[in-house]
């Protein structure tokens, strides 16, 4: 079974630009959630998609969205970035039957 | 709120010995903890999760935990390191009540080292 995958592996921006990165989830999956990693704050939740639908969501500015498709693929947009931006982004995927999310390698985002 | 609390941001063991991470948290209704692995460059791995089901729970790649309510605690151990256990130790607490199962609190991390 495939895992998650995440793209691009690897970004950089600069600021005020905006961002789009992907995750699709492991087959059958259909909640996404999405986190970031910093060194200073740690991992922090920033939502949760379920059929489409936003299930959760963190305490994360507006400049941060998301969004999920119909085959359980979902997206995650920075609008005009900040240095403090540049993180981590960790994608997870988990079926309603099983409580652990399997989470993706993912996305380096660097904001010069 | 829920907050979770990992003892010590830095573990040393030698190669064979027990490894003991700690971990605490706070929460006003049960909740579902976990254990996850992170290594240098890579994804988060779940190592094991407490559903409130059993309270000594087994993990993948020897590691285990147990649930002590009264502690509020959930410590990881392993009998005998190996030095491929060197990584990223996260514990996570959520609430399943009220942020849902994939709303996840983070420790702040312990790095294990294991040395020769």
């Amino acid at each position: 079974k495939a895992g998650v995958t995440q793209t691009p592996r690897y970004l950089i921006k600069t600021r005020g630009q905006q961002v789009t990165l992907s995750c699709s989830p492991i087959s059958g999956h259909r909640s996404v959630s999405w986190y970031q990693q910093t060194p200073g704050q740690g991992l922090q939740f920033l939502f949760e998609y379920f059929s489409e639908t936003q299930r959760n969501k963190g305490n994360f500015p507006g400049r941060f969205s998301g969004r999920q498709f119909s085959n359980s693929r979902s997206e995650m947009n920075v609008s005009t970035l900040e240095l403090g931006d540049s993180a981590l982004y960790l994608c997870a995927s988990s079926s309603n039957r099983d409580r652990g999310m399997v989470f993706g390698p993912g996305t380096r985002l660097t904001v010069l | 709120a829920q907050s979770v609390t990992q003892l010590g941001s830095h573990v040393s063991v030698s190669e064979g010995a027990l490894v003991l991470l700690g971990c605490n948290y706070s929460s006003s209704v049960p909740p579902y903890l976990f254990w996850y692995v992170q290594y240098p460059n890579q994804g988060l791995q779940l190592l094991l999760k407490y559903t409130s089901a059993a309270t000594l729970v087994k993990g993948i790649n020897g590691f285990e935990a147990e649930f002590k309510k009264s502690e509020t605690s959930f410590h990881l151990t392993k009998p005998s390191a190996h030095m491929s256990d060197a990584a990223e130790y996260f514990c996570a607490v959520s609430d399943p009540f009220s942020g849902g199962y994939n709303k996840l609190i983070f420790g702040a991390g312990t790095r294990l080292a294991v040395h020769p």
